[in-house]
């Protein structure tokens, strides 16, 4: 059955650093979502990408969606403390099934 | 406010006590769907519905038990629980997948079974 894998799965940064998440397939996605869990909270969506490489910002968040339409990336530019929490992705087979990533946790330190 | 809300929040029992993890969405959504999660695995996936009177089995259904007999409510029920289902529980609500694909989740229920 379809796998995403993503990485890292863990990352703990300085604020002020970038931080980047990636998602990979093992097959062909319709689309591929993502979503933030702040600690002891519940997954919030933040973003669906649907065409082969689109990229997408939400002020310092830079989505990108593989030519491939197979891999995703979240990027963050100067991260701060309100950035704390686990990402995940979550790729959509044709078919409509959705399959998350594991996560990645995101810890910044001040 | 547009919610889904899960109870009970936090539940501790013992092994074969049969439980139900109630879930109400007021979106009018038709998809329901309920996942579980657990340290470096992410988010997977128990039951979904499509719509009412229609579920099916997601990746680990193992254990558990659905219904869907109104738009609103979606149940979770364990008819024996057992220590690997201790977790941490999410349910989840969206206009049909293939339209918008956005999934609503309630606050999670984590369950400890001894």
């Amino acid at each position: 059955g379809q796998q995403v894998m993503q990485i890292p799965q863990y990352q703990h940064v300085q604020e002020g650093e970038d931080f980047t998440t990636y998602c990979n397939s093992s097959t062909t996605l319709s689309n591929i979502q993502w979503y933030k869990q702040r600690p002891g909270g519940h997954p919030v969506f933040l973003i669906q990408l649907v065409k082969s490489g689109e990229v997408k910002k939400q002020k310092r968040l830079t989505f990108q969606f593989g030519e491939a339409k197979k891999n995703s990336s979240l990027h963050i530019t100067a991260t701060q403390t309100t950035d704390v929490g686990t990402y995940f992705c979550a790729g959509m087979e044709y078919g409509n099934k959705l399959v998350f990533g594991a996560g990645t946790i995101l810890r910044v330190k001040s | 406010e547009a919610q889904v809300t899960q109870n009970p929040r936090y539940l501790i029992t013992v092994t074969g006590k049969k439980l139900t993890v109630t879930c109400s969405q007021n979106m009018n959504h038709e998809y329901m769907s309920w996942y579980r999660q657990d340290p470096g695995l992410g988010l997977r996936q128990i039951y979904y519905s499509m719509n009412v009177e229609v579920t099916d089995k997601g990746d680990v259904p193992e254990g558990y038990k659905v219904s869907r007999k109104e738009k609103r409510n979606f149940p979770l029920i364990l008819e024996s629980p057992s220590p690997n289902q201790t977790s941490l529980y999410f349910c989840a609500s969206a206009t049909p997948q293939g339209f918008t694909g956005e999934l609503f989740f309630g606050e999670g229920s984590r369950l400890t079974v001894l």
